[in-house]
């Protein structure tokens, strides 16, 4: 299958600064992203959908001032958290796909902890 | 609201033992039907899917059918071995919806 790549896969951050983690489609242009969160034990939430060139659609109750994601490009989205603190430390996966009613294929996954 | 249930984990089995990880969807309209499968260190892969009622997704011995009238999509291997040692997804996306909805994970031990 089609590769997506996420960087970084761990992140140690300090509170109050900003985290940037990158996903990119490596073999096929990405029209629309998919950001999710998980908790321990809990299941992958989604936060957010991107579609290239415009603003990304958030799920209800997350903050878009707080969780910037640009889709600037076919390959690449990225998801910074501003101002972060100890209750963002989570696991962020990415997804993208090419086309509508395509199969969806995942990031690695990164590990935010915030200290 | 949508939501997927799963067996929480982990399960731990002994090679060549039967699997069953049981999966359970609350969905409004007419949802297609994934697992998916994490091995350590990389990404979310799809291992089967279902698309309509009665449906059976199999792949690399693996199976799940799509049973409307209970809202489950049981995941089944006759034989497991070291290699399935994996997080499994249950997960669903709804008519009229682009993003999966998924369920918790359950984590596999395959102990030789």
């Amino acid at each position: 299958g089609a590769v997506v790549s996420q960087h970084p896969s761990r992140v140690i951050c300090k509170s109050g600064t900003s985290v940037k983690i990158e996903c990119r489609s490596l073999d096929f242009q990405a029209t629309t992203m998919f950001w999710y969160r998980q908790f321990p034990k809990q299941s992958l939430m989604l936060m957010a959908t991107s579609n290239e060139g415009s603003k990304a659609t958030y799920e209800q109750g997350v903050e878009k001032d707080k969780f910037l994601i640009n889709h600037a490009s076919l390959t690449l989205s990225t998801l910074t958290v501003t101002s972060a603190h100890p209750e963002d430390s989570s696991f962020y996966i990415c997804s993208a796909r090419a086309e509508a009613d395509t199969e969806a294929f995942f990031g690695q996954g990164t590990r935010l902890t915030v200290v | 609201g949508d939501s997927v249930t799963q067996m929480e984990g982990p399960v731990t089995l002994s090679e060549e033992a039967f699997l069953t990880i049981n999966c359970t969807y609350t969905a409004t309209g007419y949802p297609s039907l994934f697992w998916y499968v994490q091995y350590p260190g990389e990404g979310l892969q799809l291992l089967l899917k279902a698309t309509k009622a009665d449906d059976k997704g199999s792949n690399k011995g693996f199976e799940a059918t799509y049973r409307k009238e209970t809202t489950s999509f049981h995941l089944e291997k006759g034989s497991v071995q070291v290699s399935d040692s994996a997080v499994y997804f249950c997960a669903f996306v709804d008519t009229g919806r682009r993003a999966l909805t998924f369920g918790s994970g359950t984590r596999l031990q395959v102990q030789p």
